[in-house]
């Protein structure tokens, strides 16, 4: 079956521009993870989805970042203002939502963001 | 607050050498516990986990952790690499209650010597 998909793979944009990052979950998970990978960091989380329930926003390191989930399905994270330090991966995640800690993850291959 | 910790940054080993990668937690009670593989330009896939039972788990492409509470470890290991395995590592550990997070260890870059 499908896996996560995350569009577009790549993206370059101009210091100053909004930018917007597509993630298509598992069909049937209903938790939904974004993480940025940047070089030597680790993933750092930045917000979780699980069903209806309000999302968990404690790791978006700024008011800049704001992520959205329609449907349960389809999650778009939105960085308003790019600076060069958001160049990094977004990696986002997708599990059956049956616990948050316990939760097999399935990744999608990210998408590589550079802030010129 | 949990931790992970990844000591090793980068291991180098030949193929057909025997590899052990480190994972050490910070946490009151036992947690889940994940190895995560990431190939280049690629997600992350779980390799295996530990929730309770037998402290030796067994995942797939060959490898085993070994979940030790008294060191507060779960290393990765694998007794002969293979080119293939060249790859970057994630130990990640799941709290067990109601604030359920996971988190991820810094990871450690695998290279493989032919």
């Amino acid at each position: 079956g499908a896996g996560v998909s995350q569009s577009p793979s790549n993206k370059v944009t101009e210091k100053g521009k909004d930018v917007e990052l597509r993630c298509d979950p598992i069909s049937g998970h209903t938790a939904l993870y974004w993480y940025r990978q940047s070089l030597g960091q680790g993933l750092e989380f930045l917000i979780y989805f699980q069903g209806n329930s309000a999302p968990d926003k404690s790791g978006l390191p700024s008011d800049r970042f704001s992520a959205e989930r329609t449907g349960g399905s389809v999650s778009t994270l939105t960085i308003q203002r790019t600076q060069q330090e958001d160049s990094a991966v977004y990696l986002c995640a997708s599990s059956l939502g049956t616990s948050r800690g316990a939760d097999t993850q399935y990744f999608g291959p990210g998408t590589r963001l550079t802030v010129l | 607050a949990q931790s992970v910790t990844q000591p090793d940054i980068h291991i180098t080993v030949s193929e057909g050498a025997s590899l052990e990668l480190r994972c050490n937690y910070s946490y009151g009670a036992t947690p889940y516990l994940f190895w995560y593989v990431q190939s280049p330009g690629q997600g992350l896939q779980l390799l295996l986990k530990y929730f309770s039972g037998d402290t030796l788990v067994q995942g797939i492409k060959g490898f085993e952790a070994e979940f030790k509470r008294s060191q507060s470890s779960f290393n990765l290991r694998k007794p002969s690499v293979h080119w293939s395995d060249a790859a970057e590592y994630f130990c990640a550990v799941g709290e067990r209650n109601r604030d359920d997070k996971i988190i991820f260890g810094k990871g450690t870059r695998l290279h493989i010597l032919p």
